[in-house]
């Protein structure tokens, strides 16, 4: 079965440099979050689009901003990069707005030196 | 009031016993109660749903007990074997004016030994 696709998986920036992060959804599913996982920590939520419209906002820098595609991929775009940025980015989608199961992507790990 | 609080911070088990992990909640919106299961590299799987309506919910080893009243969760896992080594998440869902928001407790980490 078809999973969350995203990439690049591993990606290592420089300070202040931007990087691009890619996530292709289960086919059908309508939602895209993202979510951002430092060492040891648990996932916290940047945002979420339905239908390719934002739908909520989580803890997302103003520095980071993302949105869906036509054909409902969804990009992450982080500018001004900080070392405090490095960790692993998740993409999950569901299906229908009201589904509670979140189906998550490999992640992309993203380095700033 | 969106937190979801989770312990313990990790957890060491024999094989053959008996893992629980604890979580709590404050905010009653709260309509979906996911635990999720990370293996390290990997994202987190979701392991076993419930909702706020069932005390109790039971799949193979896993099985989630809902106190409502309490606000409280938790998973046991049956028979833990090694391969259940991982870190899971508790969560909860909200509806906000945007849409559904899923919130992780902060983990906890299960070794199960040999």
């Amino acid at each position: 079965a078809a999973g969350v696709i995203q990439s690049p998986r591993h990606l290592i920036k420089e300070k202040r440099e931007t990087a691009t992060l890619k996530c292709y959804p289960i086919p059908r599913h309508d939602t895209v979050y993202w979510y951002q996982q430092g060492p040891g920590q648990d996932p916290q939520f940047l945002i979420s689009f339905y239908e390719k419209m934002q739908s909520d906002k989580g803890s997302i820098p103003d520095r980071f901003s993302a949105q869906q595609f036509s054909d409902y991929h969804s990009e992450l775009n982080m500018s001004s990069l900080e070392l405090g940025d490095s960790a692993l980015y998740f993409c999950a989608s569901s299906l229908d707005w009201g589904s509670g199961e979140l189906f998550f992507g490999e992640g992309s790990r993203l380095t700033v030196l | 009031q969106q937190q979801v609080k989770q312990s313990p911070q990790s957890l060491i088990v024999q094989k053959g016993g008996i893992s629980i992990i604890n979580c709590a909640y404050e905010n009653t919106a709260f309509d979906y109660f996911p635990w999720y299961q990370q293996f390290p590299g990997k994202g987190p799987a979701l392991l076993i749903a419930i909702r706020p309506d069932v005390s109790e919910k039971k799949e193979g080893r896993f099985t989630i007990s809902f106190n409502k009243s309490a606000k409280q969760f938790s998973l046991h896992i049956m028979d833990s074997q090694p391969g259940d080594s991982a870190t899971y998440f508790c969560a909860a869902r909200v509806v906000n004016t945007g849409g559904f928001k899923t919130i992780f407790g902060a983990g906890t980490r299960l070794f199960v030994k040999a």
